[in-house]
């Protein structure tokens, strides 16, 4: 069963801290994205990428980065953790054309 | 930019059929999709359609595009408690590089 693995479902951090978010796809898809959802702002794009060590900013990217250094592997990078990116954190990785996205289980981050 | 509208809530009686709409503004729109997620879960591909079908059906699921409206829509047929979740309606299109649209999503409330 192809997959995409987010590899914590629950955080809890402290303001200030560096926190990373790791997530892994083992379909050989070339295309990988970040997602945050929050409660009435739907799902919104932090990072996307199209290849390894490619990225391309989404609609907020601030205070956020991203690493791909494997094609498997997409990294999201919070550098000074805040308060106000306590939210859910979704992976989503496609193909080239148009299957659709497959989404992690998703990582509730919560910065106190 | 693209924008894809849904209502943000249906409430439906076990055994009724649903009907989630979506309407979306991009024309170059490729491919439509329907995603489902359940509480505290990663979004899962339901269906999706080609832009130049009209219709798709998959067991209780029937999606129907009116393409020259933008309106796409998801019927969901003798609905049961385990359709209840947050239904997102997205768009894939060429100009847009690989990068899906996504609405806020309805959520689906089935009453016993």
């Amino acid at each position: 069963d192809v997959k995409v693995t987010q590899s914590s479902r629950y955080l809890v951090k402290r303001t200030g801290e560096k926190v990373f978010l790791e997530c892994v796809q083992d379909m050989d898809h070339e295309n990988m994205f970040w997602y945050r959802q929050d409660p009435g702002l739907g799902l919104r794009l932090i990072y996307f990428s199209y290849d390894v060590k490619m990225k391309e900013k989404g609609d907020i990217p601030e205070g956020y980065s991203v690493s791909r250094e494997k094609k498997e592997r997409f990294s999201l990078i919070l550098e000074s953790a805040s308060t106000n990116q306590t939210s859910m954190y979704l992976c989503a990785s496609s193909q080239l054309g148009g299957d659709g996205y497959t989404f992690g289980s998703g990582t509730r981050l919560t910065v106190v | 930019g693209e924008d894809v509208e849904q209502s943000l809530f249906l409430s439906v009686r076990e055994g009724d059929s649903s009907v989630i709409n979506c309407t979306y503004t991009d024309s170059s729109s490729t491919y439509l999709y329907w995603y489902k997620q359940e509480p505290g879960a990663g979004l899962q591909l339901l269906t999706y359609i080609f832009s130049n079908m009209d219709m798709k059906q998959d067991q209780r699921l029937t999606v129907l595009l009116n393409k020259k409206d933008k309106h796409l829509s998801l019927r969901i047929a003798d609905t049961q408690t385990g359709d209840s979740a947050i239904y997102f309606c997205a768009e894939i299109s060429n100009t847009n590089a690989g990068k899906s649209t996504f609405g806020d999503g309805t959520t689906l409330t089935v009453k016993p």
